[in-house]
């Protein structure tokens, strides 16, 4: 069955040290997002690509970078930078829209990975 | 931008009673609507979206109505049993030819289902 995996399911940082998210999907799909997720909050954007080797920044993309050399791979890496980043990560792909009214796959999510400070 | 509001924040119902989360968004071009399930510990599922082009969707024991004139969206779950209880978030997005679109999330509803 087609989907997307992400690991670890929970994962802990230390001070000053870099983290990395894995994020794969089997779904050949052209898109792929990640999410944060506070308490009490939606999900926010922090990077999406529309396509292999190109990305953007979402709304909360300081502190975090991404890459995107393969179609089913698209890691995400918490630095040191981002001063708070105790939370639930979700990593979502789909079809880029071609049209308004057509078959525009909605997004699909992984299971998520929370990271944790220790 | 797009600011997506969700009420209420939680909600308790009865096993075998309807629950009514509702959505209210800001940019008049968005045009779908989709509504994903969370429950503990997983990431979330979509169960049920809209579109502009229609005003009520329904799938079991899910609806979804969509009123564009006042920007508003609402999830309906009908004879409610205990594995309904997640929590429950809209979204909203504007879908434009060959762009991927950017889903705008509502802050969430904690639905519990009691016995």
């Amino acid at each position: 069955d087609g989907g997307i995996t992400q690991s670890p399911k929970y994962l802990f940082r230390k001070e000053g040290q870099n983290v990395t998210l894995s994020c794969e999907q089997n779904l050949n799909h052209d898109a792929m997002y990640w999410y944060r997720q506070d308490p009490g909050q939606g999900l926010r954007l922090i990077y999406y690509s529309q396509i292999v080797n190109d990305f953007q920044k979402g709304d909360i993309a300081e502190g975090y970078s991404v890459s995107r050399e393969k179609k089913e791979s698209f890691p995400l890496t918490v630095t040191s930078a981002q001063k708070n980043p105790t939370a639930f990560y979700l990593c979502a792909s789909s079809h880029p829209g071609t049209g308004i009214l057509d078959g525009n796959q909605p997004q699909h999510f992984g299971d998520g990975t929370r990271l944790s400070i220790l | 931008g797009e600011n997506v509001e969700q009420h209420p924040s939680t909600l308790s119902v009865q096993e075998g009673d309807s629950a009514v989360i509702k959505c209210t968004y800001s940019d008049s071009a968005s045009n779908y609507f989709p509504w994903y399930k969370q429950e503990l510990g997983k990431g979330s599922q979509l169960i049920i979206d809209i579109r502009s082009n229609v005003g009520e969707k329904k799938d079991q024991r899910i609806a979804v109505t969509l009123n564009k004139t006042a920007k508003h969206f609402s999830l309906h779950i009908t004879e409610t049993q205990p594995e309904d209880s997640a929590v429950y978030f809209c979204a909203a997005k504007v879908e434009r030819n060959g762009t991927a679109s950017k889903l705008t999330f509502g802050t969430g509803t904690r639905l519990q289902v009691t016995l």
